[in-house]
C-alpha cells in the first residue's frame, strides 16, 4: 500500500542547532515533493519544492534533499529559532495528478 | 493582494443539518482544491475543481458531500445531513495552473473549522 511517513513524535531541539525532519514514502513515484509549514489553527504555508531530478534545494536557512533511490526527503532548518516551532508537512505530487498527498507532519519545538 | 479566503472560519451545526463552506481563490487563480484535516490526522485531498468543472473528486465521500465552483462567485463545499464524524478543519487551496503539469504550489486558505454537535 502507499504510505508517506513522517516522524509522528515531536522533535525538540535547542535554539541555534540544526533541525532535520524526515519524509519517507513507499509505492509512490513522485514527480516532485513539497514541504509546508502549518501553525496551530492556520492553513499550510508553502516552503520549498524539489523535483525528482534534483538532489538538493536551498532557501535561506532551509535545505531540502530528495533521494528517489531511498524514497526519502530530508528537510533541514539551520540556526533554528523559537519562531521555527510549528508542524512541518511533506507532500507529494505524482505524474500529472493535480492533488497533493500529505504526510501526517512532524511537530518541531525549538527551545531557548 | 489578498490570499485565499474562506468563510466562515468556524461553523457549528447539529446532526442532520447542512453545512456550506465557501472559498474565494487568490486573484488570477482558476484552480481550486479542497482538503480535510481530521483531528490528529494529516490533510486529505477531497476534490479539485476548475471554473464550472469538477476535475477530480476521488477523495470525496460518495454521499452527502458535493462541491462546485461556478463561473461567478466562490467555490462551495456542501455537506448535507452532517454527522459527528464530519467535524474537522476544511482547507481550500488555489493555484494558477494545473500543478501536475507544471511544478507549482498551492496556496492555502485559513480553513473552516466545522463542529457537529
Amino acid at each position: 500500500s502507499q504510505k508517506i511517513e513522517q516522524n509522528s513524535e515531536a522533535l525538540n531541539i535547542q535554539e541555534g542547532k540544526t533541525a532535520t525532519l524526515t519524509c519517507n514514502y513507499t509505492n509512490y513515484s513522485p514527480a516532485y515533493l513539497q514541504w509546508y509549514r502549518q501553525d496551530p489553527g492556520r492553513g499550510p504555508v508553502f516552503l520549498l519544492l524539489i523535483r525528482e531530478n534534483e538532489k538538493e534545494k536551498r532557501k535561506e536557512r532551509l535545505k531540502v534533499t530528495f533521494d528517489t533511490t531511498l524514497k526519502q526527503s530530508l528537510f533541514h532548518i539551520t540556526a533554528s529559532q523559537p519562531a521555527d516551532s510549528a508542524t512541518y508537512l511533506c507532500a507529494l505530487v505524482t505524474g500529472t495528478a493535480s492533488k497533493l498527498t500529505f504526510g501526517t507532519g512532524t511537530r518541531l519545538q525549538v527551545t531557548l | 493582494n489578498a490570499g485565499v479566503m474562506q468563510n466562515p472560519r468556524h461553523l457549528v451545526r447539529r446532526r442532520g443539518q447542512e453545512a456550506r463552506l465557501r472559498c474565494s481563490p487568490m486573484k488570477g487563480h482558476s484552480h481550486v482544491y479542497w482538503y480535510r484535516q481530521l483531528p490528529e490526522e494529516g490533510l486529505k485531498f477531497m476534490v479539485y475543481l476548475q471554473k464550472e468543472n469538477i476535475i477530480d473528486e476521488s477523495g470525496m465521500p460518495k454521499e452527502r458531500f458535493s462541491a462546485e465552483f461556478p463561473k461567478e462567485g466562490p467555490s462551495i463545499l456542501r455537506i448535507q445531513q452532517v454527522v459527528r464524524g464530519d467535524s474537522a478543519a476544511y482547507f481550500c487551496a488555489s493555484s494558477p495552473v494545473t500543478i501536475g503539469l507544471s511544478a507549482d504550489t498551492q496556496y492555502f486558505g485559513p480553513g473552516t473549522r466545522l463542529t457537529v454537535l
